[in-house]
């Protein structure tokens, strides 16, 4: 149990829709990151938030977007959803900006575009 | 661009065995590798974090080694079990704690 909690588990919408997915983090962490995990590849990163404010991003287009609240939890939202855009989408929370710090992955959430 | 590889992608030994998975990465300025498990459907689970200035963390059965400068780390996993079987992901750290992982090698440890 690492304390990242992620909604929903799963949904499935169709080409062309939004989606926002939910992340609650680890307690005290202040720094929220998403990734996208396609079948069988490894995570990639999509984007960090810092203290409500996005502070590194991965080769993502700017449909894919985000928000870390007050209380440090965060959404990722997709517009304009893409066939492609199948897969697991992980948070990952952590202390600080920092390298080298624990960071904690939550479960996930399985997204299937139809 | 930082690009990480492992080897082998799959994996399938008895009950019992020692194993190494392997991961390189071309880009040497990182800042900590880490092994993760995923079980499938699941989320990730650290497993050893090395500092750049480390050679090598052990936790139980599982110890991993890293040679920054020739872009290489190893997992060994002594006496392997069942309960073992899972996919094994490496990750490099770059800067603002950016994740680089690699596709991971899937373990069966068979009964």
């Amino acid at each position: 149990e690492t304390g990242v909690t992620q909604s929903p588990t799963h949904l499935i919408k169709t080409r062309g829709q939004q989606v926002t997915l939910r992340c609650s983090s680890q307690s005290g962490h202040n720094t929220v990151s998403w990734y996208q995990q396609a079948l069988g590849q490894g995570p990639q990163f999509i984007f960090q938030y810092y203290r409500e404010e996005e502070n590194g991003r991965g080769n993502f287009p700017p449909r894919f977007s985000g928000l870390q609240f007050p209380n440090y939890s965060s959404e990722l939202n997709v517009n304009a959803l893409e066939l492609d855009d199948s897969a697991l989408y992980l948070c990952a929370s952590s202390l600080q900006g920092a390298s080298g710090n624990t960071i904690y992955f939550g479960e996930g959430s399985w997204l299937t575009v139809v | 661009k930082q690009e990480v590889t492992q080897i082998p992608a799959a994996l399938s030994v008895p009950e019992g065995e020692n194993l190494v998975l392997n991961c390189s990465f071309t880009d040497s300025a990182i800042y900590n590798l880490q092994w993760f498990r995923q079980d499938p459907g699941k989320g990730l689970t650290s497993l050893l974090l090395i500092q750049s200035s480390q050679r090598e963390q052990t936790s139980g059965r599982l110890n991993a080694s890293l040679d920054k400068s020739s872009g290489r780390s190893t997992l060994y996993i002594a006496a392997s079990q069942p309960g073992d079987s899972a996919t094994y992901l490496c990750a490099v750290t770059g800067y603002f704690n950016k994740f680089y992982f690699g596709s991971g090698t899937k373990l069966n440890v068979k009964p």
